[in-house]
């Protein structure tokens, strides 16, 4: 099956700084990413989604400017998180889907703890 | 608005069968799926469905109506390694996944 990867895996850093995370996928060209957001016992939400050569369109109460998706290829997507705080710290989730299948390969995730 | 539902947590005993139900209402319908998530870890592919009916994948088998805008999975000769949590989604009119919150399965011997 498809292979997405995401690194790291975990990230630990102090709050103001920027951290930035990478979703690849292995062995098929992702059309469109999605970045998504996990809360402790809660259900996957969704931060943006991002088409290949183009501008990510970002859900309801995601600012853009803090959360800063780069999609320059058909097989890497970037979330950068900018000036970093403490609620920001979450599971970090991309999944990818290439061409007419609808089905998303999920990234393993990024765990990230602002200090 | 869309909505999934799905119950937030069930029981079952190692070797039993449990079903696990999901309702949506959502603006289209282009398939739904059935995803585990073990605690800590991203989600993995379970099933899609986009016709009625059952299909079959070994121990798991998924079901939809759409019709009714129901889903079950079922997982048969539960494992310890089932404990994980459930997610359903639907993949609404414009390609975009609809999240349910989860059910989490709890297995005991």
């Amino acid at each position: 099956g498809a292979v997405v990867s995401q690194h790291p895996s975990w990230v630990i850093c102090k709050s103001g700084t920027s951290v930035k995370i990478e979703c690849r996928s292995l062995d098929f060209q992702a059309t469109t990413m999605f970045w998504y957001r996990q809360f402790p016992k809660q259900s996957l939400m969704l931060m943006a989604t991002s088409n290949e050569g183009s501008k990510a369109t970002y859900e309801q109460g995601v600012e853009k400017d803090k959360f800063l998706i780069n999609h320059a290829s058909l097989t890497l997507s970037t979330l950068t998180v900018t000036s970093a705080h403490p609620e920001d710290s979450s599971f970090y989730i991309c999944s990818a889907r290439g061409g007419s299948d609808n089905e998303q390969f999920f990234g393993p995730g990024t765990r990230l703890t602002v200090l | 608005g869309q909505n999934i539902d799905q119950p937030t947590e069930m029981t079952a005993t190692e070797g039993a069968i449990v079903q696990i139900n999901c309702t949506y209402q959502t603006s289209g319908f282009n398939g739904l799926f059935w995803y585990q998530q073990h605690a800590g870890e991203a989600p993995t592919f379970l099933s899609y469905n986009v016709l009625d009916g059952l299909e079959e994948k070994g121990r798991f088998s998924s079901f939809l109506s759409r019709s009714k805008g129901y889903s079950y999975l079922l997982l048969k000769e539960l494992q310890m390694k089932d404990s994980a949590s459930y997610l359903c989604a639907v993949l609404d009119s414009n390609y975009q996944l609809i999240w349910g919150a989860g059910t989490k399965l709890i297995i005991k011997p």
